[in-house]
Parts: structure tokens; C-alpha cells; sequence
């Protein structure tokens, strides 16, 4: 199975704050990753997929990028509505597999 | 707009068997796959499986933790998709979500919607 690292688990950041979330897979993926956003007791919330294609009605702040097995999730200018927790997912091959979840908090 | 609604969660003994329904509105069903994820109580996502459209053959992908107790189908007259558990084990407990599954290009499927979940308890 692949395994997805995903760091950091826990990052506390201000409102306006730059921040960036890393999604490592232990074997190459191609662009198969997508990541989510998840708000408790709420279902996950598709934000981009194939890596860097942001889903329609999401904000332009998120963006996603790769390079090799890594991936990266950026959020350009973290608004109130952001705390949440993040998930990386690989849909490079069964079974999919997803990251721990990194979980942004307000500081 | 798609709607996908499940239902058919609740408290069940170890062993028993519980069958999941996922009502779906909004889009065409028969030409989309579906696939079931699932969160244990504090924990984090986990896929359950996937199936196919006709198109493709409506076949059947699993993980390994339930391969072989769940089987999941679809009803495209009744636009519902179906997650049959038998033998459930404690660790079965989880809020169960219902997908709809698209093909990005000639490359993979990415779930971009999805329902608000049920809960499912195993429990003596």
C-alpha cells in the first residue's frame, strides 16, 4: 500500500498567515493526489484534485503543487473559515490510502 | 445541485450484519461511480471501496480491512448505491460517507461529493 506522510500534524497560524501543509508519498503517485478540508462533525470537503486543480467554488488562496512524491497544500492568506483539518488522498492505486490529516488551528 | 443522503446506521452486536443506502439526486447516477469512505470516532479517513459504473463493467474495488464482509452495489432504477456489511467488529464503528466518484480525464477518479454521513456502532 502506499503510505502518505502528511506534516505537520497540529500547526497553530494567525488570520492573514501564509501556510503550507506537505503531503509525502512513499512511492511515485503521478499527479493522483487531491486534498480535502474538513470542519467537525462535517463531511470532507473536496478543495483540489490532480494535484493542483482547484475544484470549482473553492477560493482562489488554496493552491496545490508537486514536486516528485512530494505534494504541497498552500492556503495564501488563512481566513476564519480555514481552521480546519486537512487530508491528502492518493488515487494512484488501490487501496487508497490517505495523510494522518494536519489539523490548523487560530493562534 | 447533488445531493447524496445515506442511511440505515445505528447500534449493532458484533457479528451482525447492517446494509447501508446511499439516496442520490442532483445527476445522472448510472454514469457515475460511487465509492463508501469511512472515520472512525476521533480518527481519520479511510477508504472502504468503490464501484464502478455500467460503463466500466460496475466492478468492485475494496480494502483490505473489509474485503470479504463488504460487498457494495447500486440500483441505477432507484439511483441509490448500497453498502452491504456483514460481520461487523467493534472496529466497523465509524460515520460512514457515500461518494460520487468522477474520471478526471483519462487519469483517475477523484470523489467530489460527498454525504453528510451515518453512523454505524458495533457494540454488545
Amino acid at each position: 500500500d502506499i503510505q502518505l506522510t502528511q506534516s505537520p500534524s497540529f500547526l497553530s497560524a494567525s488570520v492573514g498567515d501564509r501556510v503550507t501543509i506537505t503531503c509525502r508519498a512513499s512511492q511515485g503517485i503521478s499527479s493522483y493526489l487531491a486534498w480535502y478540508q474538513q470542519k467537525p462533525g462535517k463531511a470532507p470537503k473536496l478543495l483540489i484534485y490532480a494535484a493542483s486543480t482547484l475544484q470549482s467554488g473553492v477560493p482562489s488562496r488554496f493552491s496545490g503543487s508537486e514536486s516528485g512524491t512530494e505534494f504541497t497544500l498552500t492556503i495564501s492568506s488563512l481566513q476564519p473559515e480555514d481552521f480546519a483539518t486537512y487530508y491528502c488522498q492518493q488515487l494512484n492505486s488501490y487501496p487508497w490510502t490517505f495523510g494522518q490529516g494536519t489539523k490548523v488551528e487560530i493562534k | 445541485e447533488v445531493q447524496l443522503v445515506e442511511s440505515g446506521g445505528g447500534l449493532v452486536q458484533p457479528g451482525r450484519s447492517l446494509r447501508l443506502s446511499c439516496t442520490t439526486s442532483g445527476f445522472t447516477f448510472g454514469d457515475d461511480a460511487m465509492s463508501w469512505f469511512r472515520q472512525a470516532p476521533g480518527k481519520g479517513l479511510e477508504w472502504v471501496g468503490f464501484i464502478r459504473s455500467k460503463a466500466f463493467g460496475g466492478t468492485t474495488e475494496y480494502a483490505a480491512s473489509v474485503k470479504g464482509r463488504f460487498t457494495i452495489s447500486r440500483d441505477d432504477s432507484k439511483i441509490i448505491a448500497y453498502l452491504q456489511m456483514n460481520g461487523l467488529k467493534t472496529e466497523d464503528t465509524a460515520v460512514y460517507y457515500c461518494t460520487r466518484v468522477l474520471l478526471v480525464g483519462s487519469g483517475t477518479y477523484y470523489p467530489f461529493d460527498w454525504g453528510q454521513g451515518t453512523l454505524v456502532t458495533v457494540s454488545s
